[in-house]
């Protein structure tokens, strides 16, 4: 069975500061990996994905996550965060194949941006 | 575009009751999941249907069940309400395969609580 983790369930940064959210995903086979945001009371709006291709896979809103094979990792990153960046986001995995489109999610990170 | 759309937004039944929820995919997209998310267990995969046909179901009980239309649109269906039902209740779709992952877009959810 594939699963996500993503350690600390809040996170706090500083606007301006770095945005760091660690997403690690267990899988038998190389998986496709999805970083959704969810704004309070609204559903989940995609922000990048990676399927095959380039590693470093660039997203809305200035974000952008680096699959790494070797690490089962998929972190993702913006350079400096603004207040509208306070949101739950959630790092996913399907593992595709026949039968098998389903989404596990990690549990994700409530991000709080402080002025 | 039009996005995913569901309704109701929001909903208030008794436990043992019965409720039905409603979801639009995008145009052109066959493929309709059904999600749920709860407080304290996350986001998990309840149903897939694509072309009208159930194609996986996540580990929930019986009586949760749905179906899709001949326009793609899908139901899902909760018989004999239990308080833990509680919970935002997620529609997403996709291009459709059943073969390759598609990316899924989420609608705005509904609401349900459970008293």
């Amino acid at each position: 069975a594939q699963s996500v983790t993503q350690l600390g369930s809040h996170v706090s940064v500083s606007e301006g500061a770095l945005v760091l959210l660690r997403c690690n995903y267990s899988s038998s086979v190389p998986p496709y990996l999805f970083w959704y945001v969810q704004y309070p009371n609204q559903g989940l709006q995609l922000l990048l994905k990676y399927t095959t291709g380039a590693t470093l896979v660039k997203g809305i809103n200035g974000f952008e996550a680096e699959f790494k094979k070797s690490e089962t990792s998929f972190h993702l990153t913006k350079p400096s965060a603004h207040m509208s960046d306070a949101a739950e986001y959630f790092c996913a995995v399907n593992k595709g194949g026949y039968g098998n489109n389903r989404l596990a999610f990690g549990k994700g990170n409530q991000v709080v941006v402080i002025p | 575009e039009a996005g995913v759309t569901q309704s109701p937004t929001h909903l208030i039944k008794t436990r043992g009751q019965q409720v039905t929820l409603r979801c639009s995919p995008i145009s052109g997209h066959t493929s309709v999941y059904w999600y749920q998310q709860a407080l304290g267990l996350g986001l998990q995969f309840l149903l897939w249907y694509d072309e009208g046909e159930e194609r996986n179901r996540g580990n929930f009980p019986p009586r949760f069940s749905g179906r899709q239309f001949p326009n793609y649109s899908s139901e899902l269906n909760v018989n004999a309400l239990e308080l833990e039902d509680s919970a935002l209740y997620l529609c997403a779709s996709s291009p459709g395969s059943v073969v390759t992952a598609d990316t899924q877009y989420f609608g705005p959810g509904t609401r349900l609580t459970v008293l």
